[in-house]
């Protein structure tokens, strides 16, 4: 199976602040990945796929990007509506694998 | 406007048997293949299943195969988990989503519904 390693596990940031977020995934996935926000007691919403591609109705804030096995999403300016656990997701083979999770919130 | 309602979760005991469903609406059922994922209480999300658009094909993780089933239904457009033997370790929030037609992987999970709690214990 694909391990996707998430860090930091906690993040707290000021509003304004730029966040990045952190995924590893312990082989090459190509770009199937996906990032996804939760917040408390609610679903997961997908923010981002295909490593780079914005969600139709996420905020231009969000972004993601790829270096190899790397990934990152980026919040461009935090905003007080942004604190949840952010996940991401390999969709390269089977089985799917997450993340353990981001848990972000205000400083 | 994409929904998903899942139902039929509640409090099972161990080594018995449980079905889920999610009834879908606001887009082309048959179109797309959907799956389960569940979220055990403060944990982190897990894959369960999957099923092609057409039903013809389904993948599972290795810790539910043999023990559950998933299928669905185009003409009442809604998805099922059939979970047969089920341990306090299934205890969790059982979510329905849509995977968008892809080429070359499994897909993402594009949307999600409001989960169902399987709670399994004696």
């Amino acid at each position: 199976d694909i391990q996707m390693t998430q860090s930091p596990s906690f993040l707290s940031a000021s509003v304004g602040d730029r966040v990045t977020l952190s995924c590893k995934a312990s082989q090459n996935i190509n770009k199937y990945l996906a990032w996804y926000q939760q917040k408390r007691e609610e679903a997961p919403k997908l923010l981002i796929y295909n490593a780079n591609s914005l969600q139709t109705g996420i905020p231009s804030r969000f972004s993601g990007s790829v270096s190899g096995t790397d990934f990152t999403l980026t919040i461009s300016s935090l905003q007080p509506e942004d604190v949840a656990t952010y996940f991401c997701l390999q969709h390269k083979s089977w089985p799917l694998t997450f993340g353990s999770g981001t848990k972000l919130e205000i400083k | 406007e994409v929904q998903l309602v899942e139902s039929g979760g509640g409090f099972v005991q161990p080594g018995r048997s449980m079905k889920l469903s999610c009834a879908a609406s606001g887009f082309t059922f048959s179109y797309y293949d959907m799956a389960w994922v569940r979220q055990a209480p403060e944990k982190g999300l897990e894959w369960v299943a999957t099923i092609t658009s057409d039903g013809s094909s389904t993948n599972y993780r290795d810790s539910v195969k043999g023990r559950f089933t998933i299928s669905r239904d185009s003409a009442q457009s809604t998805l099922y988990l059939h979970m047969d033997s089920l341990a306090s370790e299934d205890s969790a929030t059982y979510y329905c989503s849509i995977i968008p037609p892809v080429y070359n992987n499994p897909g993402w999970l594009a949307y999600w519904g409001q989960g169902t709690l399987v709670t399994v214990s004696s």
